[in-house]
């Protein structure tokens, strides 16, 4: 299969902890990469690799795998989190590019 | 400071042809591979096609496969899509994007800030 699916929505407390998961037979193979995209702006990279966080991403920000899914994880959402978040991934030739549908996360 | 920097897009009618192009800066561009990626009004992202640090391999989603052709000059910095028999379904705000490794394989890493295209009658 060469899908990511995603949950449409999510929504978390200001300061809590949330989960934003990602699920498609690619993983097995290739971990997933993290963006986020806020309004009208450009999507920019959270988390890429097994668990790594390019500069300037806070900490509070982290990401994991385990068999057909990939979790990306916000302990402590501040209201800059609000946004889409959309995993992506590879097919198995390594080549093709494939994203999941996002999720929208609300910090309440 | 990675900095990529779209140009060409508009409005087109169906059927027509366009060409968009980035300009990039900050970083060795012939070291790395390069992608596009549009973004349907109110959708989500959905990737276009990649291309490899040398401009030798290229790759391309079927919905654009023999009707996008993408390339590269490794002297002047850039990486353009030629965007042929354009379809209303080809709307979209289009992202240049720089890639993390020479091959087309790294993750997506820097984002340009997109070219709107309009494809309607």
């Amino acid at each position: 299969s060469s899908e990511l699916t995603q949950g449409p929505a999510l929504s978390v407390a200001l300061g809590q902890t949330v989960r934003i998961t990602c699920q498609g037979d690619s993983l097995r193979n290739h971990y997933a990469t993290w963006f986020h995209q806020k309004p009208g702006q450009a999507p920019i990279l959270v988390i890429y690799g097994k668990n790594n966080r390019p500069s300037g991403i806070p900490e509070r920000f982290s990401g994991s795998n385990s068999g057909n899914t990939a979790s990306l994880t916000i302990t402590g959402a501040q209201a800059e989190d609000e946004g889409d978040y959309y995993c992506e991934s590879r097919d198995s030739s390594g080549h093709y590019v494939i994203f999941g549908g996002g999720t929208k996360l609300t910090v309440l | 400071e990675v900095h990529l920097l779209e140009s060409g897009g508009g409005l087109i009618q169906p059927g027509g042809s366009l060409r968009l192009s980035c300009a990039a800066s900050g970083f060795t561009f012939s070291n790395y591979a390069m992608t596009w990626v549009r973004q349907a009004p109110g959708k989500g992202l959905e990737w276009v096609s990649s291309i490899s640090g040398s401009g030798d391999s290229k790759y391309y989603a079927d919905s654009v496969k023999g009707r996008f052709t993408i390339s590269r000059d490794n002297s002047k910095n850039t990486v353009s899509l030629q965007m042929n028999s354009l379809r209303v379904e080809d709307t979209a705000v289009y992202y240049c994007a720089k890639i993390h490794y020479y091959d087309t394989s790294g993750f997506i890493e820097s984002w340009g800030q997109g070219a709107l295209l309009t494809v309607s009658s």
